[in-house]
């Protein structure tokens, strides 16, 4: 597709669950953000993909949390039991690699509301 | 971590007038991009206007220009001849040209523009 996509747009998972959130950036950007939004709040960093290089995870919140990226291309958000307080807006950026100045394109984010 | 700061939560702006959102930041850096992204209801990001370090101009984008003060670490977004599509959440980002380039947003300015 022409833009960044992520799948579901909104996910409502019982305290406990396991959940899973897909992001599709666009076709060539190998970097890859995934940044949390509380409601009403900034974008929290939480982990960032530059084509083959380890993983920055300094911003994921707890063990709870993780991300991988296959083939340098899908990647998936993994929340493990989850909490209330994980609640929020998931969003998903990608960019071309090694140009500071490009602009990362986001897609329209997942909503999870733990109940 | 490089830190951004956004220190005003909301701001208001009558149709046709000028606005300027503050954003500053924290850096040892001497290299690095800046960017103003407007997050709408839709919750789609879009870029608004970008800056490169090393540049001594502002950038402008038709109504929106920034004042960048390298010295000072500040870095504001003004909108001139504000419209009523211009109401949204706006986003200071901050991106480190070498090393690990990941993106870091403030907490954001809720912008509303009243008729």
């Amino acid at each position: 597709g022409a833009g960044v996509s992520q799948s579901p747009s909104n996910k409502v998972t019982e305290k406990g669950k396991d959940v899973e959130l897909r992001c599709d950036p666009i076709s060539g950007h190998t970097a890859l953000y995934w940044y949390r939004q509380s409601l009403g709040q900034g974008l929290e960093f939480l982990i960032y993909f530059q084509g083959n290089s380890a993983p920055d995870k300094s911003g994921l919140p707890s063990d709870r949390f993780s991300a991988e990226r296959t083939g340098g291309s899908v990647s998936t958000l993994t929340i493990q039991r989850t909490q209330q307080e994980d609640s929020a807006v998931y969003l998903c950026a990608s960019s071309l690699a090694n140009l500071g100045n490009t602009e990362a394109f986001f897609g329209q984010g997942t909503r999870l509301t733990v109940v | 971590a490089q830190t951004v700061t956004q220190s005003q939560p909301e701001m208001s702006v009558q149709e046709a007038e000028t606005v300027t959102l503050s954003c500053t930041y924290d850096t040892s850096e001497s290299d690095y991009y800046l960017f103003w992204y407007k997050q709408p209801p839709s919750r789609q990001m879009i870029l608004v206007i970008r800056q490169e370090a090393y540049k001594q101009q502002n950038a402008t984008e038709n109504r929106f220009s920034v004042n960048f003060q390298k010295a000072a670490k500040s870095f504001s977004l003004k909108i001139s001849d504000s419209q009523l599509g211009d109401a949204a959440m706006y986003f200071c980002a901050y991106r480190s040209a070498w090393g690990n380039n990941d993106m870091r947003f403030g907490a954001g300015t809720r912008l509303t523009v009243k008729p």
